[in-house]
């Protein structure tokens, strides 16, 4: 019964260049959270997705960052035009839906994508 | 707006010992869950023990018990019997209530524990 799975662990860009995180929410969940870690700081919201929609993106910056969840394949976060700034640990987390209930206390992270930009 | 504060950026416990990590935290709401989660050196995200509000007795989880004060707004963390195994960064968190999904989370305590 795997976990949520983030790909690539570790990911290096030059500055200008796109990152792409991928997810893999856990079996059964349809549910899928991005949080991002700035150094020495707390994690973030960023996105919530469901399949194929796009449910709340309050947190995502509002140029150069994207995200999917398609019907088939897992969730993709997109960050074009890297900066330094954009240096970070990027989390996923996914959860299932009981019934018409959001079960989101039941919520499972994955082990992050540590990006660095150079 | 929530704020989570964790006040203290570092800990340290003998193995065995007890430490307490603290939390406090700001809202208007009335109904809200608080968490700690656990990240060690792999990074993954991992919940030590969740409080919802409108219960007054504390959460307990094996070692891992909490110390929930609402008129203070405070969610202390007491680790007892500490193990190497609990080294790791704590983080405290809150969510509202109901179908709410956003998580708000402190800035973190790394706690050492010495052998």
């Amino acid at each position: 019964n795997a976990g949520v799975m983030q790909n690539p662990r570790h990911l290096v860009r030059r500055r200008g260049q796109e990152a792409r995180l991928r997810c893999s929410p856990m079996k059964g969940h349809s549910h899928v959270y991005w949080y991002r870690q700035l150094p020495e700081e707390g994690l973030k919201f960023m996105v919530y997705l469901q399949k194929e929609n796009i449910i709340d993106e309050s947190g995502m910056p509002k140029e150069r960052f994207s995200a999917e969840f398609p019907k088939e394949g897992p969730s993709i976060l997109r960050i074009q035009q890297v900066v330094r700034g954009d240096s970070a640990a990027y989390f996923c987390a996914s959860s299932p839906t009981v019934g018409q209930v959001l079960a989101n206390e039941k919520l499972f992270f994955g082990s992050g994508t540590q990006l660095s930009v150079l | 707006a929530q704020t989570v504060t964790q006040s203290q950026p570092e800990m340290s416990v003998q193995e065995a010992e007890t430490v307490t990590l603290s939390c406090t935290y700001d809202t208007s709401e009335s109904d809200y869950y608080l968490f700690w989660y656990k990240q060690p050196p792999s990074r993954q995200m991992i919940l030590v023990i969740r409080q919802e509000a409108y219960k007054q007795q504390n959460a307990t989880e094996n070692r891992f018990s909490v110390n929930f004060q609402k008129a203070a707004k405070s969610f202390s963390l007491k680790i007892s019997d500490s193990q190497l195994g609990d080294a790791a960064m704590y983080f405290c968190a809150y969510r509202v209530g109901g179908s709410n999904y956003k998580l708000t989370f402190g800035k973190g305590t790394l706690l050492t524990v010495n052998p």
